[in-house]
């Protein structure tokens, strides 16, 4: 069963410094999304990305957030400047079509020091 | 926040059915119902969903009530795997917010 592959499994990080985090969406799928899940906590979404383009993005995604997909496979989560808060599992989410479900990646463990 | 209101904590025997129940009082016309699951750290898995008829797949079936203000996953035969955390999520399907809100769920406990 095609499924949402994310890399790395776990990133550590200086504070200050950009990360990014990668993931391969489903193949013949066009959503993208992030969400992330601070421990303890509930899973928040970040991000939704379509043709190119933002769809939607929370409050969390602020300027220091960006999102690319490269080329036809990878789906990019760029953090610029971490902080410290930002550490926490991210999930990359794809749909093939926004009345089908989102299907969700094993995520990246990210750890800023 | 979440338009769902589901119980912090449930236990069930392994073989039983687990019946997890859900209210979205305020669900509205276009609004579908989706049930995930997150199992320790991983991301969560995709179950079912279902508008208003119940449906069943592979996983689990979805009852929902007739004014579609509440729902219950059926786990019909439970495992040890089934341990997790399971979100019943409303979200619409035309235009509107793609995302996913998700709430605390309910932390299911499968029991030898």
């Amino acid at each position: 069963e095609p499924e949402v592959t994310q890399t790395p499994s776990h990133q550590v990080t200086q504070m200050g410094q950009e990360v990014i985090l990668r993931c391969v969406p489903i193949s013949n799928h066009l959503y993208f999304y992030w969400y992330r899940q601070i421990l303890g906590q509930k899973v928040e979404f970040l991000v939704s990305f379509y043709n190119n383009e933002i769809s939607e993005k929370s409050e969390i995604f602020d300027d220091q957030f960006s999102v690319e997909r490269p080329d036809g496979s990878n789906f990019t989560l760029k953090i610029r400047s971490t902080k410290l808060e930002d550490s926490a599992m991210y999930f990359c989410a794809s749909t093939g079509d926004t009345y089908q479900p989102q299907h969700f990646g094993d995520g990246t463990r990210l750890s800023i020091l | 926040d979440a338009k769902t209101t589901q119980p912090p904590s449930m236990d069930c025997a392994e073989g039983r059915a687990a019946n997890l129940p859900c209210n979205h009082s305020t669900i509205s016309g276009n609004e579908y119902v989706y049930w995930y699951r997150q199992i320790h750290s991983q991301g969560p898995q995709y179950i079912i969903h279902g508008l208003k008829n119940n449906e069943t797949n592979e996983m689990a079936s979805l009852i929902i009530t007739e004014d579609r203000k509440s729902s219950t996953l059926i786990l019909p035969h439970a495992t040890l795997r089934d341990t997790a955390v399971y979100y019943c999520i409303v979200r619409g399907t035309q235009g509107g917010s793609e995302k996913l809100v998700f709430g605390k769920g309910t932390k299911l406990t499968v029991n030898p």
